[in-house]
Parts: structure tokens; sequence; C-alpha cells
């Protein structure tokens, strides 16, 4: 159980376009998800906290009209990566927790966005 | 605030040796812990992860690791390591109290077995 998905696993997109990252709990239902940013060989940072039905929260640096975040159900976070820049280039992991217990966080297979 | 130290960016094993990397971090309350393990392009996947109560905890894989809180460590051990798990490791530290279940990560260990 706690299958935590993510799509697309890869994406390539032009300069200036915008893209939409989904991060869905397949079993189970989450309030809060956890969207992180990877570059290549560094290890995880947090980007914000997607809170179900409210307003998403930002980490100190990250420009939240760029990364726009959308938490609509229990089981469903977008990430819109807006008007993508070749610095926007990374590998995207976002996380849920089950809210019943103390289960730890659970990650899906991540984003590998490529901006041309 | 929290942090997590990987001081060793990168070990080389032989397979069947024994492993050892280490986690030192850094948390104002009682910290709850983890390991992740990543393999190229993949996402994270728990190993272990300690809460409270015993110190070793055993995780997936054969993996196990110990809480020690007088030197802030939670170092992960294996006793014979296999070619499957070259891989990135990640330790983690956190709460899971409303929004502070985010989690700090290190900066990664990344293993290398060779046969």
């Amino acid at each position: 159980g706690a299958v935590v998905s993510q799509h697309p696993s890869w994406v390539i997109c032009k300069s200036g376009t915008s893209v939409k990252i989904e991060c869905r709990s397949l079993d189970f239902q989450a309030t809060t998800m956890f969207w992180y940013r990877q570059f290549p060989k560094q290890s995880l940072m947090l980007m914000a906290t997607s809170n179900e039905g409210s307003k998403a929260t930002y980490e100190q640096g990250v420009e939240k009209d760029k990364f726009l975040i959308n938490h609509a159900s229990l089981t469903l976070s977008t990430l819109t990566v807006t008007s993508a820049h070749p610095e926007d280039s990374s590998f995207y992991i976002c996380s849920a927790r089950r809210v019943q217990d103390n289960s730890p966080l659970h990650f899906g297979n991540g984003t590998r966005l490529t901006v041309t | 605030a929290q942090s997590v130290t990987q001081p060793d960016i990168h070990i080389t094993v032989s397979e069947g040796a024994s492993l050892e990397l280490r986690c030192n971090y850094s948390y104002g309350a009682t910290p709850y812990l983890f390991w992740y393990v990543q393999s190229p392009g993949q996402g994270l996947q728990l190993l272990l992860k300690y809460f409270s109560g015993d110190t070793l905890v055993q995780g997936i894989k054969g993996f196990e690791a110990e809480f020690k809180r007088s030197q802030s460590s939670f170092n992960l051990r294996k006793p014979s390591v296999h070619w499957s798990d070259a891989a990135e490791y990640f330790c983690a530290v956190g709460a899971l109290a409303g929004t502070a279940s985010k989690l700090t990560f290190g900066t990664g260990t990344r293993l290398q077995v060779t046969l």
C-alpha cells in the first residue's frame, strides 16, 4: 500500500511554455503533499508543501508564481512550471503521507523535466 | 533549524563485504529519522525509519540502522552487500506533526559495488 504515482515520468518542452506534473496517492488520502527538486548528483530540496483545499506553502527562494501548485483533492496535487526556462530543467519528485497514522512519506518516481 | 550531514559522498565496496553509511543530524526536538534509497532516474524508496523505542531498527533488503542520541548519528549498515545495492542513499530527518512533516535530506552517499 501507500503508492504515490507521478506523471509524466519525463517531459521535454520549449522555453516559454508551461508544464504540468501530477502527483497522485493511489490507495490513500493525503491532505498534505510535498514537492521536491533534485539537481544532478545533489540532494532533494523542498520546494513547497501542498495542502488540500488551501494555498501551498513555499520554501524561501522558491517563486510561487513560477511553480504553481494546486491540491484540488485528497489524492491529487499538481505542479505547473510556468514559462519554463532551461534553468528549470531538473528532477521533480512529489511525496505524500497518510494522515491517519505516523507513516512516513512515500515518494513518487519523479519527473525529469528538460527545457530546451 | 534541522540539518543532516552525510560525510561520505561516494563509497565503493566489494560484493559480500559489510557496509556502513554515516549520517549525523541536527534537530531541536526528538528526531524522526529515515533512510531512503534512490536508483538512477527513480524516486525514493524507504529503507527504514526510527520514531522511538529500540534504537536498532531493521529495514528492508537486509539493512539496519542504529540511532545514537549522544552522537547525533543514525548510521546505516548491511552485513553483506549485493551488487543490486548500488544506488544513492539519503538520510533524512523531520517530524510528522502537521506542517512539520517535511523532511530535510542529507546530500546523499553514492554506493558502488564491485564484483
